[in-house]
């Protein structure tokens, strides 16, 4: 069974900059994943950030980004806000099926 | 614009069955996947499936197979979300969520595009005794 991986939980400053990473159990993670990264905030659905693991949706700030770091996927957030707080997922794409990563907290303070 | 409304909060006993609906508008039903995914309470989210409205052909994620079915109802532009056999597991919330475009063959899922970024308001499904 495949398991995505990420930090369980981070901390940064109001206009920092944090990097949050998405690791597979099958190895490197390619651009052929298609990674996508969500915010949610509690109550809420999902929000679509990034896809195909650079491109930011139409709605998505800026200082959101993708990558690939390591062997990993990333999502840079730069000059955080207090409003970014929130649980990040990312979604990777295994040729058939989708898996999610375990998520990280993200915590502003 | 694009919105998904799915039906209302369900309380099962378990070993019983739950659908939930979702009723795409502001697009054309069958010209784009609809993808299925959970939430447990305080727990990540989960991928289930997807089911292309046009052809009806479906994916599952392997945990699930034995016990989903997704369906849709082409006259009424609704799709549709069954799971069996349900235990308190299966306490969580459930949505659906637009995904790609419907491709040129029934199968075709092209994960490259910008998709994800419709969702339902979730269905939260309760099984207790």
């Amino acid at each position: 069974q495949t398991v995505v991986t990420q930090e369980p939980s981070l901390t940064v400053s109001p206009g920092g900059t944090v990097t949050l990473t998405c690791a597979s159990s099958t190895g490197a993670v390619s651009t052929g994943y298609f990674a996508n990264w969500f915010q949610q905030k509690p109550g809420q659905a999902p929000k679509a950030l990034i896809y195909t693991t650079t491109l930011r949706h139409s709605s998505t700030p800026a200082r959101f980004s993708g990558s690939l770091l390591g062997g990993r996927a990333a999502l840079t957030l730069s000059d955080v806000q207090s409003e970014d707080e929130a649980d990040y997922y990312c979604l990777l794409y295994f040729g058939e099926t989708y898996v999610f990563g375990s998520g990280t907290r993200l915590t502003v303070l | 614009q694009v919105q998904l409304l799915q039906s209302g909060a369900e309380v099962k006993k378990p070993g019983a069955s739950v659908m939930v609906s979702c009723k795409p508008s502001g697009y054309n039903f069958i010209d784009y996947f609809i993808l299925w995914v959970r939430q447990a309470p305080g727990q990540g989210l989960e991928w289930m499936g997807w089911i292309n409205p046009k052809s009806g052909v479906t994916k599952y994620a392997q945990k699930f197979k034995a016990r989903v079915t997704m369906t849709r109802d082409t006259s009424i532009s609704t799709a549709y979300m069954a799971l069996s056999r349900l235990t308190s597991d299966d306490s969580a919330v459930y949505y659906c969520a637009r995904g790609p475009p419907a491709g040129p063959t029934a199968d075709y899922f092209d994960a490259s595009g910008s998709f994800w970024e419709h969702w339902g308001q979730g269905t939260l499904v309760t099984v207790s005794s």
